[in-house]
């Protein structure tokens, strides 16, 4: 099993360019989570899923959009990059009878 | 806003010796888990502790849990340098979601 992966490791962008962040999961696990973490602070919750065709918004979604139309991909995209969006994007996952959650390795985002 | 806070913001000890990271928490909980984060990598899952639980043990690894005090703190047993990276505290409260909130973490330093 591959776990969490994520595409891409890491992306450069523009102010006012978007982007797609991929991430996949071959647990079967029915939830799924997006995460970015800044430089000195814990993760933060950007959006979750609970099951596929769900979504849901986090603790800072603003800029931010997902959606979950297979149960083992996760998608998250930026409509229109900010300085402010450079950050460490995590996802997720974990099983519906479980709390572990399951990280993928991560991909920075570098936006000028 | 981030539930959990870790105290100390870093740790720097010599291998055998014994670390100590300590969490705190503002809101009633489910439960809490520490994480595992070593350099440019995702988290890796520690140990669980539920809030009817006051102590845990997992191999090295002690967590103890006062929700009158609403603190945690993990203890590492006979560190190695294996064992240098950040630690993250991460509660998870109210309905069956389990969104988890993050503390900023405990960055470990064990010197050989």
């Amino acid at each position: 099993n591959a776990g969490v992966t994520q595409t891409p490791k890491f992306r450069v962008l523009k102010t006012g360019q978007s982007m797609t962040l991929l991430c996949a999961q071959d647990m079967n696990h029915e939830y799924m989570y997006w995460y970015r973490q800044d430089p000195g602070m814990g993760l933060r919750l950007i959006h979750y899923s609970v099951g596929e065709g769900t979504t849901a918004k986090g603790e800072v979604p603003d800029g931010y959009n997902v959606s979950r139309l297979k149960k083992q991909n996760f998608l998250l995209g930026l409509e229109s990059a900010a300085p402010s969006q450079t950050s460490v994007y995590f996802c997720a996952s974990r099983r519906d009878t479980q709390e572990t959650q399951y990280f993928g390795p991560g991909t920075r985002l570098l936006v000028l | 806003s981030q539930q959990g806070e870790e105290d100390p913001q870093a740790l720097s000890i010599q291998e055998g010796e014994n670390a100590t990271m300590n969490c705190s928490y503002k809101t009633s909980i489910n439960n809490l888990q520490w994480y595992r984060q070593n350099s440019g990598r995702g988290l890796v899952h520690l140990i669980l502790i539920r809030s009817n639980e006051r102590e845990k043990h997992s191999g090295r690894l002690r967590v103890t849990l006062d929700t009158s005090k609403k603190s945690s703190s993990l203890l590492i047993t006979a560190s190695r340098a294996a064992d240098t990276a950040s630690y993250f505290c991460a509660t998870a409260s109210g309905g069956g979601y389990n969104k988890l909130i993050f503390g900023a973490g405990t960055r470990l330093a064990v010197h050989p």
